[in-house]
């Protein structure tokens, strides 16, 4: 079955870029909808966003002006890019599939990985 | 964006208990609304989509049902193994959009 590994630093420099991967194994990218969410220490679950395997995307407003999240289908890899990072970014980050039903459903996760601001 | 509210926030209860948690849609979502397990340290786990579609896998003990905007997720005879945080979240618009959780913990 489908299966996904986040990877990337655990601690970023406030104002720096936070960058993650998403690798993709037992079944193809190319279908689905592919998606990065979040949860503070403690806290609740924030969507941040999702993209196609055709590269289209579409990210929460709260964070639009700071999120690109990109695919690359050769490589069954999609990634999170975070700019301008403060403390309150702090989280475990999670790569999830959007792919179950009509109103595709956030049916697969990866065990998340968390990110600390800090300097 | 649409908002969740989850009720309780919390709550005590034994092995063998019927849990009921509620989650209401600040409009109306149709059925789109999934309910997921989490346990500490551990990645939500699907257990019901479509409000009351279970998730292949999931222990029948779990259950969902929906009238208008609020949903309810049932838990019947309550097993070590569920004592947990519960979310709902609904994929009728985006953002997604989750509830503020409901922990349920030994009594």
């Amino acid at each position: 079955q489908v299966q996904l590994q986040e990877s990337g630093p655990g601690l970023v420099k406030p104002s720096e870029t936070l960058s993650l991967t998403c690798t993709v194994s037992g079944g193809s990218i190319s279908s689905n909808y592919w998606s990065w969410i979040r949860q503070p220490p403690g806290r609740g679950l924030e969507w941040i966003g999702y993209v196609y395997y055709t590269g289209s995307t579409n990210y929460n407003p709260s964070l639009k002006s700071r999120v690109t999240i990109s695919v690359d289908t050769s490589k069954n890899q999609f990634s999170l890019q975070l700019r301008s990072v403060t403390a309150a970014d702090t989280a475990v980050y999670y790569c999830a599939r959007e792919g179950l039903g009509y109103y595709f459903y956030i049916d697969v996760w990866g065990k998340g990985t968390t990110v600390t601001v800090s300097s | 964006a649409i908002q969740l509210t989850q009720s309780p926030s919390s709550l005590s209860a034994s092995v063998g208990d019927r849990v009921t948690i509620t989650c209401r849609a600040s409009q109306g979502i149709s059925s789109a609304l999934a309910w997921y397990q989490q346990k500490p340290g551990k990645a939500p786990r699907l257990l019901i989509y479509d409000a009351s579609s279970l998730e292949s896998g999931v222990s029948s003990r779990f259950s969902g049902s929906a009238s208008g905007t609020d949903f309810t997720l049932t838990i019947n005879s309550l097993q070590p193994e569920d004592f947990a945080t519960y979310y709902c979240q609904q994929s009728n618009t985006y953002p997604r959009t989750f509830g503020p959780g409901t922990k349920v913990d030994i009594k």
